[in-house]
């Protein structure tokens, strides 16, 4: 069954803004991560948090996680015209299955 | 140098067909993954090797069959291809987290 969901489905902003997206997960987990998919491409990893982190950071990505209420943010700032793309969380359960689940994404459109 | 390569990217095909698509991986990873991608994005997983060895398999068609030659290789078969089998196909990799995808083969079966 589908672990992560994402929302706003799609999200469309001026360059220049900040972005943010939303994930909100079912089952207690070991870590969450955040993928890029560029069209007609692969997912690409962005960054991960683990269980016992509240917050990270990574150039102009952060990331926040709540355990308590089973939810995770993405925050782009000055978004440019390459960020355009879709955006998944993942989550890796506690029972180690190896299973990696997919949310199904947000479509992020940075305007000119 | 492509870390996970999948071939063929484009895959055009009639229903009732059989077909394979390849995907290497030249990380040293030892867990390799077949994902399926459908029309509306959502990206659930089919299978996944550790070294050889079948450790997830999803409720998947048994029309499906990974193989694992080598732990840097994991192929997908599909037999009597169906029009819902049409999707996009995305092999991954990974040594724990997180995943390493290759780029896609696109699978429309007509």
């Amino acid at each position: 069954s589908q672990q992560g969901e994402e929302d706003p489905q799609a999200l469309s902003i001026q360059e220049g803004e900040n972005a943010t997206m939303n994930c909100s997960y079912k089952t207690s987990i070991n870590n969450l991560q955040w993928y890029r998919q560029n069209s007609g491409r692969g997912l690409v990893h962005l960054i991960l948090i683990r269980s016992n982190e509240r917050e990270k950071h990574s150039g102009r990505l952060r990331v926040t996680l709540d355990t308590s209420k089973k939810s995770s943010s993405l925050l782009i700032t000055a978004s440019r015209a390459a960020d355009t793309a879709s955006y998944f969380c993942a989550t890796d359960s506690l029972n180690r299955d190896d299973k990696i689940i997919f949310g199904k994404g947000t479509r992020l459109h940075i305007l000119p | 140098d492509t870390a996970v390569s999948q071939t063929p990217k484009y895959l055009v095909t009639q229903m009732g067909n059989d077909k394979s698509i390849k995907c290497e991986q030249n990380l040293g990873h030892d867990t390799m993954y077949w994902y399926k991608q459908d029309s509306k994005k959502f990206l659930k997983i089919m299978f996944s090797y550790n070294n050889k060895e079948l450790i997830i398999n999803e409720t998947v068609p048994n029309r499906f069959s990974p193989k694992s030659p080598d732990k840097a290789h994991l192929n997908l078969h599909i037999n009597s291809l169906e029009l819902g089998d049409s999707a996009v196909y995305f092999c991954a990799s990974s040594l724990g987290s997180p995943l390493h995808f290759g780029n896609g083969t696109r699978l429309t079966v007509t």
